[in-house]
């Protein structure tokens, strides 16, 4: 059973430059979650999004930052004209149902603006 | 968004030793999760809990639901080498973790000193 996939797992730009991060959910699960994570941080709660719908997008910058979860196909985080305060490591996590469900995280894509 | 306040921030123990960590919130959560980072990789779930007053295992960890629903610790027991990494608690509920997304704490960072 293969867990939450993400990918890249290193991804590099340029300042300006565009960044999308993908994400598998784990088989069976239609709730996706994006999470940032900065340096000796905790992760920050970014947006939840359902096959098709955002539900909550409260913890996503209002610019520059969009997410996407597609009938078919895997979640995405894009992030356009990216800027050095953008890398992070931002992990997606999924669950089959909304309540009293542990989210299982994937391992992450590492950003780094330079 | 609000986060928890997790102590400590770090420990310094021997092998063999027992752990003690904890999270606090002013705000009521309807679910305390429990994960362990390595570096390089996502947050891996350890325990979960659903009830106020809740206490749950699993092997040497034991984990309990703060009777008040604003607080839980968790525990480790004979420590080993392989439990060094980051502990991060974290509250699912409505309390800004976004439609049941999770808020997290900072993170408690274990070594242990052969």
């Amino acid at each position: 059973n293969a867990g939450v996939m993400q990918n890249p797992r290193h991804l590099v730009r340029r300042r300006g430059q565009e960044a999308r991060l993908r994400c598998s959910p784990m088989k069976g699960h239609s709730h996706v979650y994006w999470y940032r994570q900065l340096p000796e941080e905790g992760l920050k709660f970014m947006v939840y999004l359902q096959k098709e719908n955002i539900i909550d997008e409260s913890g996503m910058p209002k610019e520059r930052f969009s997410a996407e979860f597609p009938k078919e196909g895997p979640s995405i985080l894009r992030i356009q004209q990216v800027v050095r305060g953008d890398s992070a490591a931002y992990f997606c996590a999924s669950s089959p149902r909304r309540v009293q469900s542990p989210l299982h995280f994937g391992n992450g894509t590492r950003l780094t603006v330079t | 968004g609000q986060q928890l306040n997790q102590s400590p921030q770090s420990m310094f123990i021997q092998e063999g030793e027992d752990v003690s960590m904890n999270c606090t919130s002013s705000s009521i959560f309807n679910t305390w999760l429990w994960y362990k980072q390595d570096p390089g990789e996502g947050p891996v779930l350890l325990i979960a809990l659903y009830k106020a007053g809740e206490l749950t295992s699993n092997g040497r960890l034991t984990a309990q639901f703060g009777i008040t629903r604003k607080d839980s610790f968790l525990n480790i027991s004979a420590s080993i080498p392989s439990d060094v990494g980051i502990y991060f608690c974290a509250g699912q509920g409505d309390s800004g973790g976004g439609a049941d997304g999770l808020t997290f704490g900072k993170g408690t960072h274990l070594i242990i000193q052969p």
